[in-house]
């Protein structure tokens, strides 16, 4: 699995967007990016994952870069329930999770 | 469908005790695995199986053993517990292919005195 780099903590105001950052310069050809999120003390919540292009879904938008050593996550519109730890995770299957990004979503 | 199950929720264990978490899924996944989360920290991979009959060692498998004999349950073992694997203890299961995401349980906390 590739080494990840998350910055420990931001702060994003409610209905603006929230960009996550996450540095994976190792990360192989065959490695998906995956990002997950935890609120709170429950398991943690699949967001979106990509291989080399960028994607979409109800939740999140998820950019890689052209040469795949770093990608952002973005909330289009983050409310209160975002606020939550997020991994970024470089994996083919061990799925080795970090430290993540604690956000904090405030009114 | 249930998804990933974790028995039991809660355990305290003494020092030197044993005791068998167990995680079920009924998504007929290949993958599965085991992590610990310990207060204010990330999740670290304890043992993960790639497949019915198979293990392999994640980062802190040190005072864990696991078996995979069904493809739908993976069992977590503490031999001789100490007081250092006080801890919430997921698992995790996922499909084969590459591109598959985790789906993980609700967790198990577990206090050893």
């Amino acid at each position: 699995d590739a080494k990840t780099t998350q910055p420990p903590s931001m702060d994003c105001a409610e209905g603006r967007a929230a960009n996550l950052p996450c540095n994976h310069s190792t990360i192989s050809g065959n490695e998906y990016v995956y990002w997950y999120r935890q609120i709170h003390s429950q398991g943690p919540q699949y967001i979106i994952h990509g291989l080399k292009n960028n994607e979409t879904n109800e939740m999140a938008s998820l950019i890689i870069t052209e040469d795949r050593k770093s990608s952002t996550l973005i909330l289009p519109h983050a409310t209160l329930r975002d606020t939550a730890v997020y991994y970024c995770i470089g994996s083919w299957g061990k799925f080795q999770f970090g430290a993540g990004t604690q956000v904090v979503v405030t009114p | 469908n249930a998804g990933v199950t974790q028995t039991p929720k809660f355990r305290v264990l003494k020092t030197g005790q044993s005791m068998t978490l167990l995680c079920a899924q009924d998504m007929n996944h290949e993958y599965m695995y085991w992590y610990r989360q310990d207060p204010g920290m990330g999740l670290r991979l304890i043992h993960y199986s790639v497949g019915e009959g198979t293990t392999a060692k994640g980062e802190v498998p040190d005072g864990y053993n696991v078996s995979r004999l069904k493809k739908q349950n993976f069992l977590l073992g503490l031999e001789s517990a100490a007081p250092s694997q006080t801890s919430v203890y997921f698992c995790a299961s996922r499909g084969l292919l590459l591109s598959y995401e985790q789906y993980f349980g609700p967790g198990t906390r577990l206090t050893v005195t």
